[in-house]
């Protein structure tokens, strides 16, 4: 158990719906940053948050956005769902902005029928 | 850009065999070098990682050792078990941030 905390475990949707995933990072870290997973894509960057600021981005849609709240406990917000959109969602959690020790959640898996 | 190159893509091993799995990273500057273990249906695991100060670090049955000059480092897993059958994953941070850049994955296989 890495102590990264993500709900829901599953989530099943339709496209164009808007979704919303959580995460709660481990005791003491101040940075989250969320990842999807894609068969095809493998696990790509979408964001990073550290003590409630945007860190940094990477090829995030649009359509995505995240934020860190003051309990440090984050959130992504995906709309206008897409089929391609399925995929699984982690979230990491590491002490500081850039300390490199990540530590996953156990992921949400998002299905858009 | 930056990206980090994995092989092989499968490896399928005898139970006390040993494996290999090689990473290439571009950005010169990376300087951290993690290595996690997917299982399935759970999230990636840190299993172990290196630092560029460092050649080479052993825990237990596992090591990883580093050659900054060519910009590899690889994974050594030694009398596999079945248990370490899993996908593993190689990364390195991209310059100033903590954004981790991960390699494609190997999906290792250890037949008992």
């Amino acid at each position: 158990d890495s102590g990264v905390t993500q709900t829901p475990k599953h989530l099943i949707t339709a496209t164009g719906q808007r979704v919303t995933l959580r995460c709660s990072p481990r005791s003491g870290d101040l940075s989250v940053y969320w990842y999807q997973q894609s068969l095809d894509q493998g696990l790509q960057f979408l964001i990073q948050y550290y003590n409630g600021e945007e860190r940094a981005k990477g090829n995030i849609l649009e359509r995505f956005s995240a934020q860190q709240f003051p309990d440090l406990h984050s959130e992504l917000n995906l709309s206008s769902l897409e089929l391609g959109d399925s995929a699984l969602y982690f979230c990491a959690s590491s002490l500081n902005a850039i300390a490199h020790e990540q530590f996953f959640g156990p992921g949400t898996r998002l299905t858009v029928l | 850009g930056e990206n980090v190159e994995q092989h092989p893509s499968t490896l399928s091993v005898q139970e006390g065999d040993s494996a290999v799995i090689k990473c290439t990273y571009s950005d010169s500057a990376s300087n951290y070098f993690p290595w996690y273990k997917q299982e399935l249906g759970k999230g990636p695991q840190l299993i172990i990682d290196i630092r560029s100060n460092v050649g080479e670090k052993k825990d237990q049955r596992i090591a990883v050792t580093l050659n900054k000059t060519a910009k590899h480092f690889s994974l050594h897993i030694t009398e596999t078990q079945p248990e370490d059958s899993a996908v593993y994953f190689c990364a390195a941070p991209s310059s100033n941030t903590g954004k981790l850049i991960f390699g494609q994955g190997t999906t290792l296989q250890v037949k008992p």
